[in-house]
């Protein structure tokens, strides 16, 4: 079974606290994405990566940072967390091209930060 | 920009009801689109998919058409069951599958 696995499904954590959300997958897949699921927004994207070291801004890349140093990793970095970053975080990825552009979802980081 | 736009929630019916989720789209070129379904405590999974115009994606009883000309990609079930509800997201992706936009999803209620 293919998988995206997200290190943590609960965290809490106090305002600013360093917060990293870890993110594998096993498919080989050379684009992996962050986003950020909240009610009645929907999924927002935060940064996207389509190789290793390389990432792109999505569209809410402001307080958050992120780190590809291998193909199978990807990480989301909340330098200083604040309360407004509570939300569910979605990792996923996919293989560019091709004819399935399916996206792989990992089961989601639920934050908290109080 | 590219950007999607579904019905707002929540969408509650009986078992054996018909469904329709409605989806528009904004997109330059021709965007691939999907139906993602997000069951309570998991993540997304595809549920449907239609690559250009005209195309249908159907799986598990639910049907979507690629409608370039009214630029929608409707959700469709015949007879719903309990075990359909979740929440319903629309999508689409240009350039070549390195971006995807995401509505705001529906969340479905069937009660038997």
């Amino acid at each position: 079974d293919v998988k995206v696995t997200q290190s943590s499904r609960y965290l809490v954590k106090r305002t600013g606290e360093k917060v990293f959300l870890e993110c594998v997958q096993d498919m080989d897949h050379e684009n992996m994405f962050w986003y950020r699921q909240d009610p009645g927004l929907g999924l927002r994207l935060i940064y996207f990566s389509y190789d290793v070291k390389m990432k792109e801004k999505g569209d809410i890349p402001e307080g958050y940072s992120v780190s590809r140093e291998k193909k199978e990793r990807f990480s989301l970095i909340l330098e200083s967390a604040s309360t407004n970053q509570t939300s569910m975080y979605l990792c996923a990825s996919s293989s560019p091209g091709g004819n399935t552009g399916e996206l792989f979802f990992g089961e989601g980081s639920r934050l908290t930060v109080l | 920009g590219d950007s999607v736009t579904q019905m707002e929630g929540p969408v509650t019916l009986s078992e054996e009801a018909f469904l329709t989720i409605n989806c528009t789209y904004t997109a330059t070129g021709y965007p691939s689109l999907f139906w993602y379904v997000q069951y309570p405590g998991e993540g997304l999974q595809l549920l449907l998919k239609a690559t250009k115009a005209d195309d249908k994606g159907s799986n598990k009883g639910f049907e979507a058409t690629y409608r370039k000309e009214t630029t929608s990609f409707h959700l469709e079930k015949g007879s719903v069951q309990v075990s359909d509800s979740a929440v319903y997201f629309c999508a689409l992706s240009a350039n070549n599958f390195n971006k995807f936009y995401f509505g705001s999803g529906t969340k479905l209620n069937v009660k038997p």
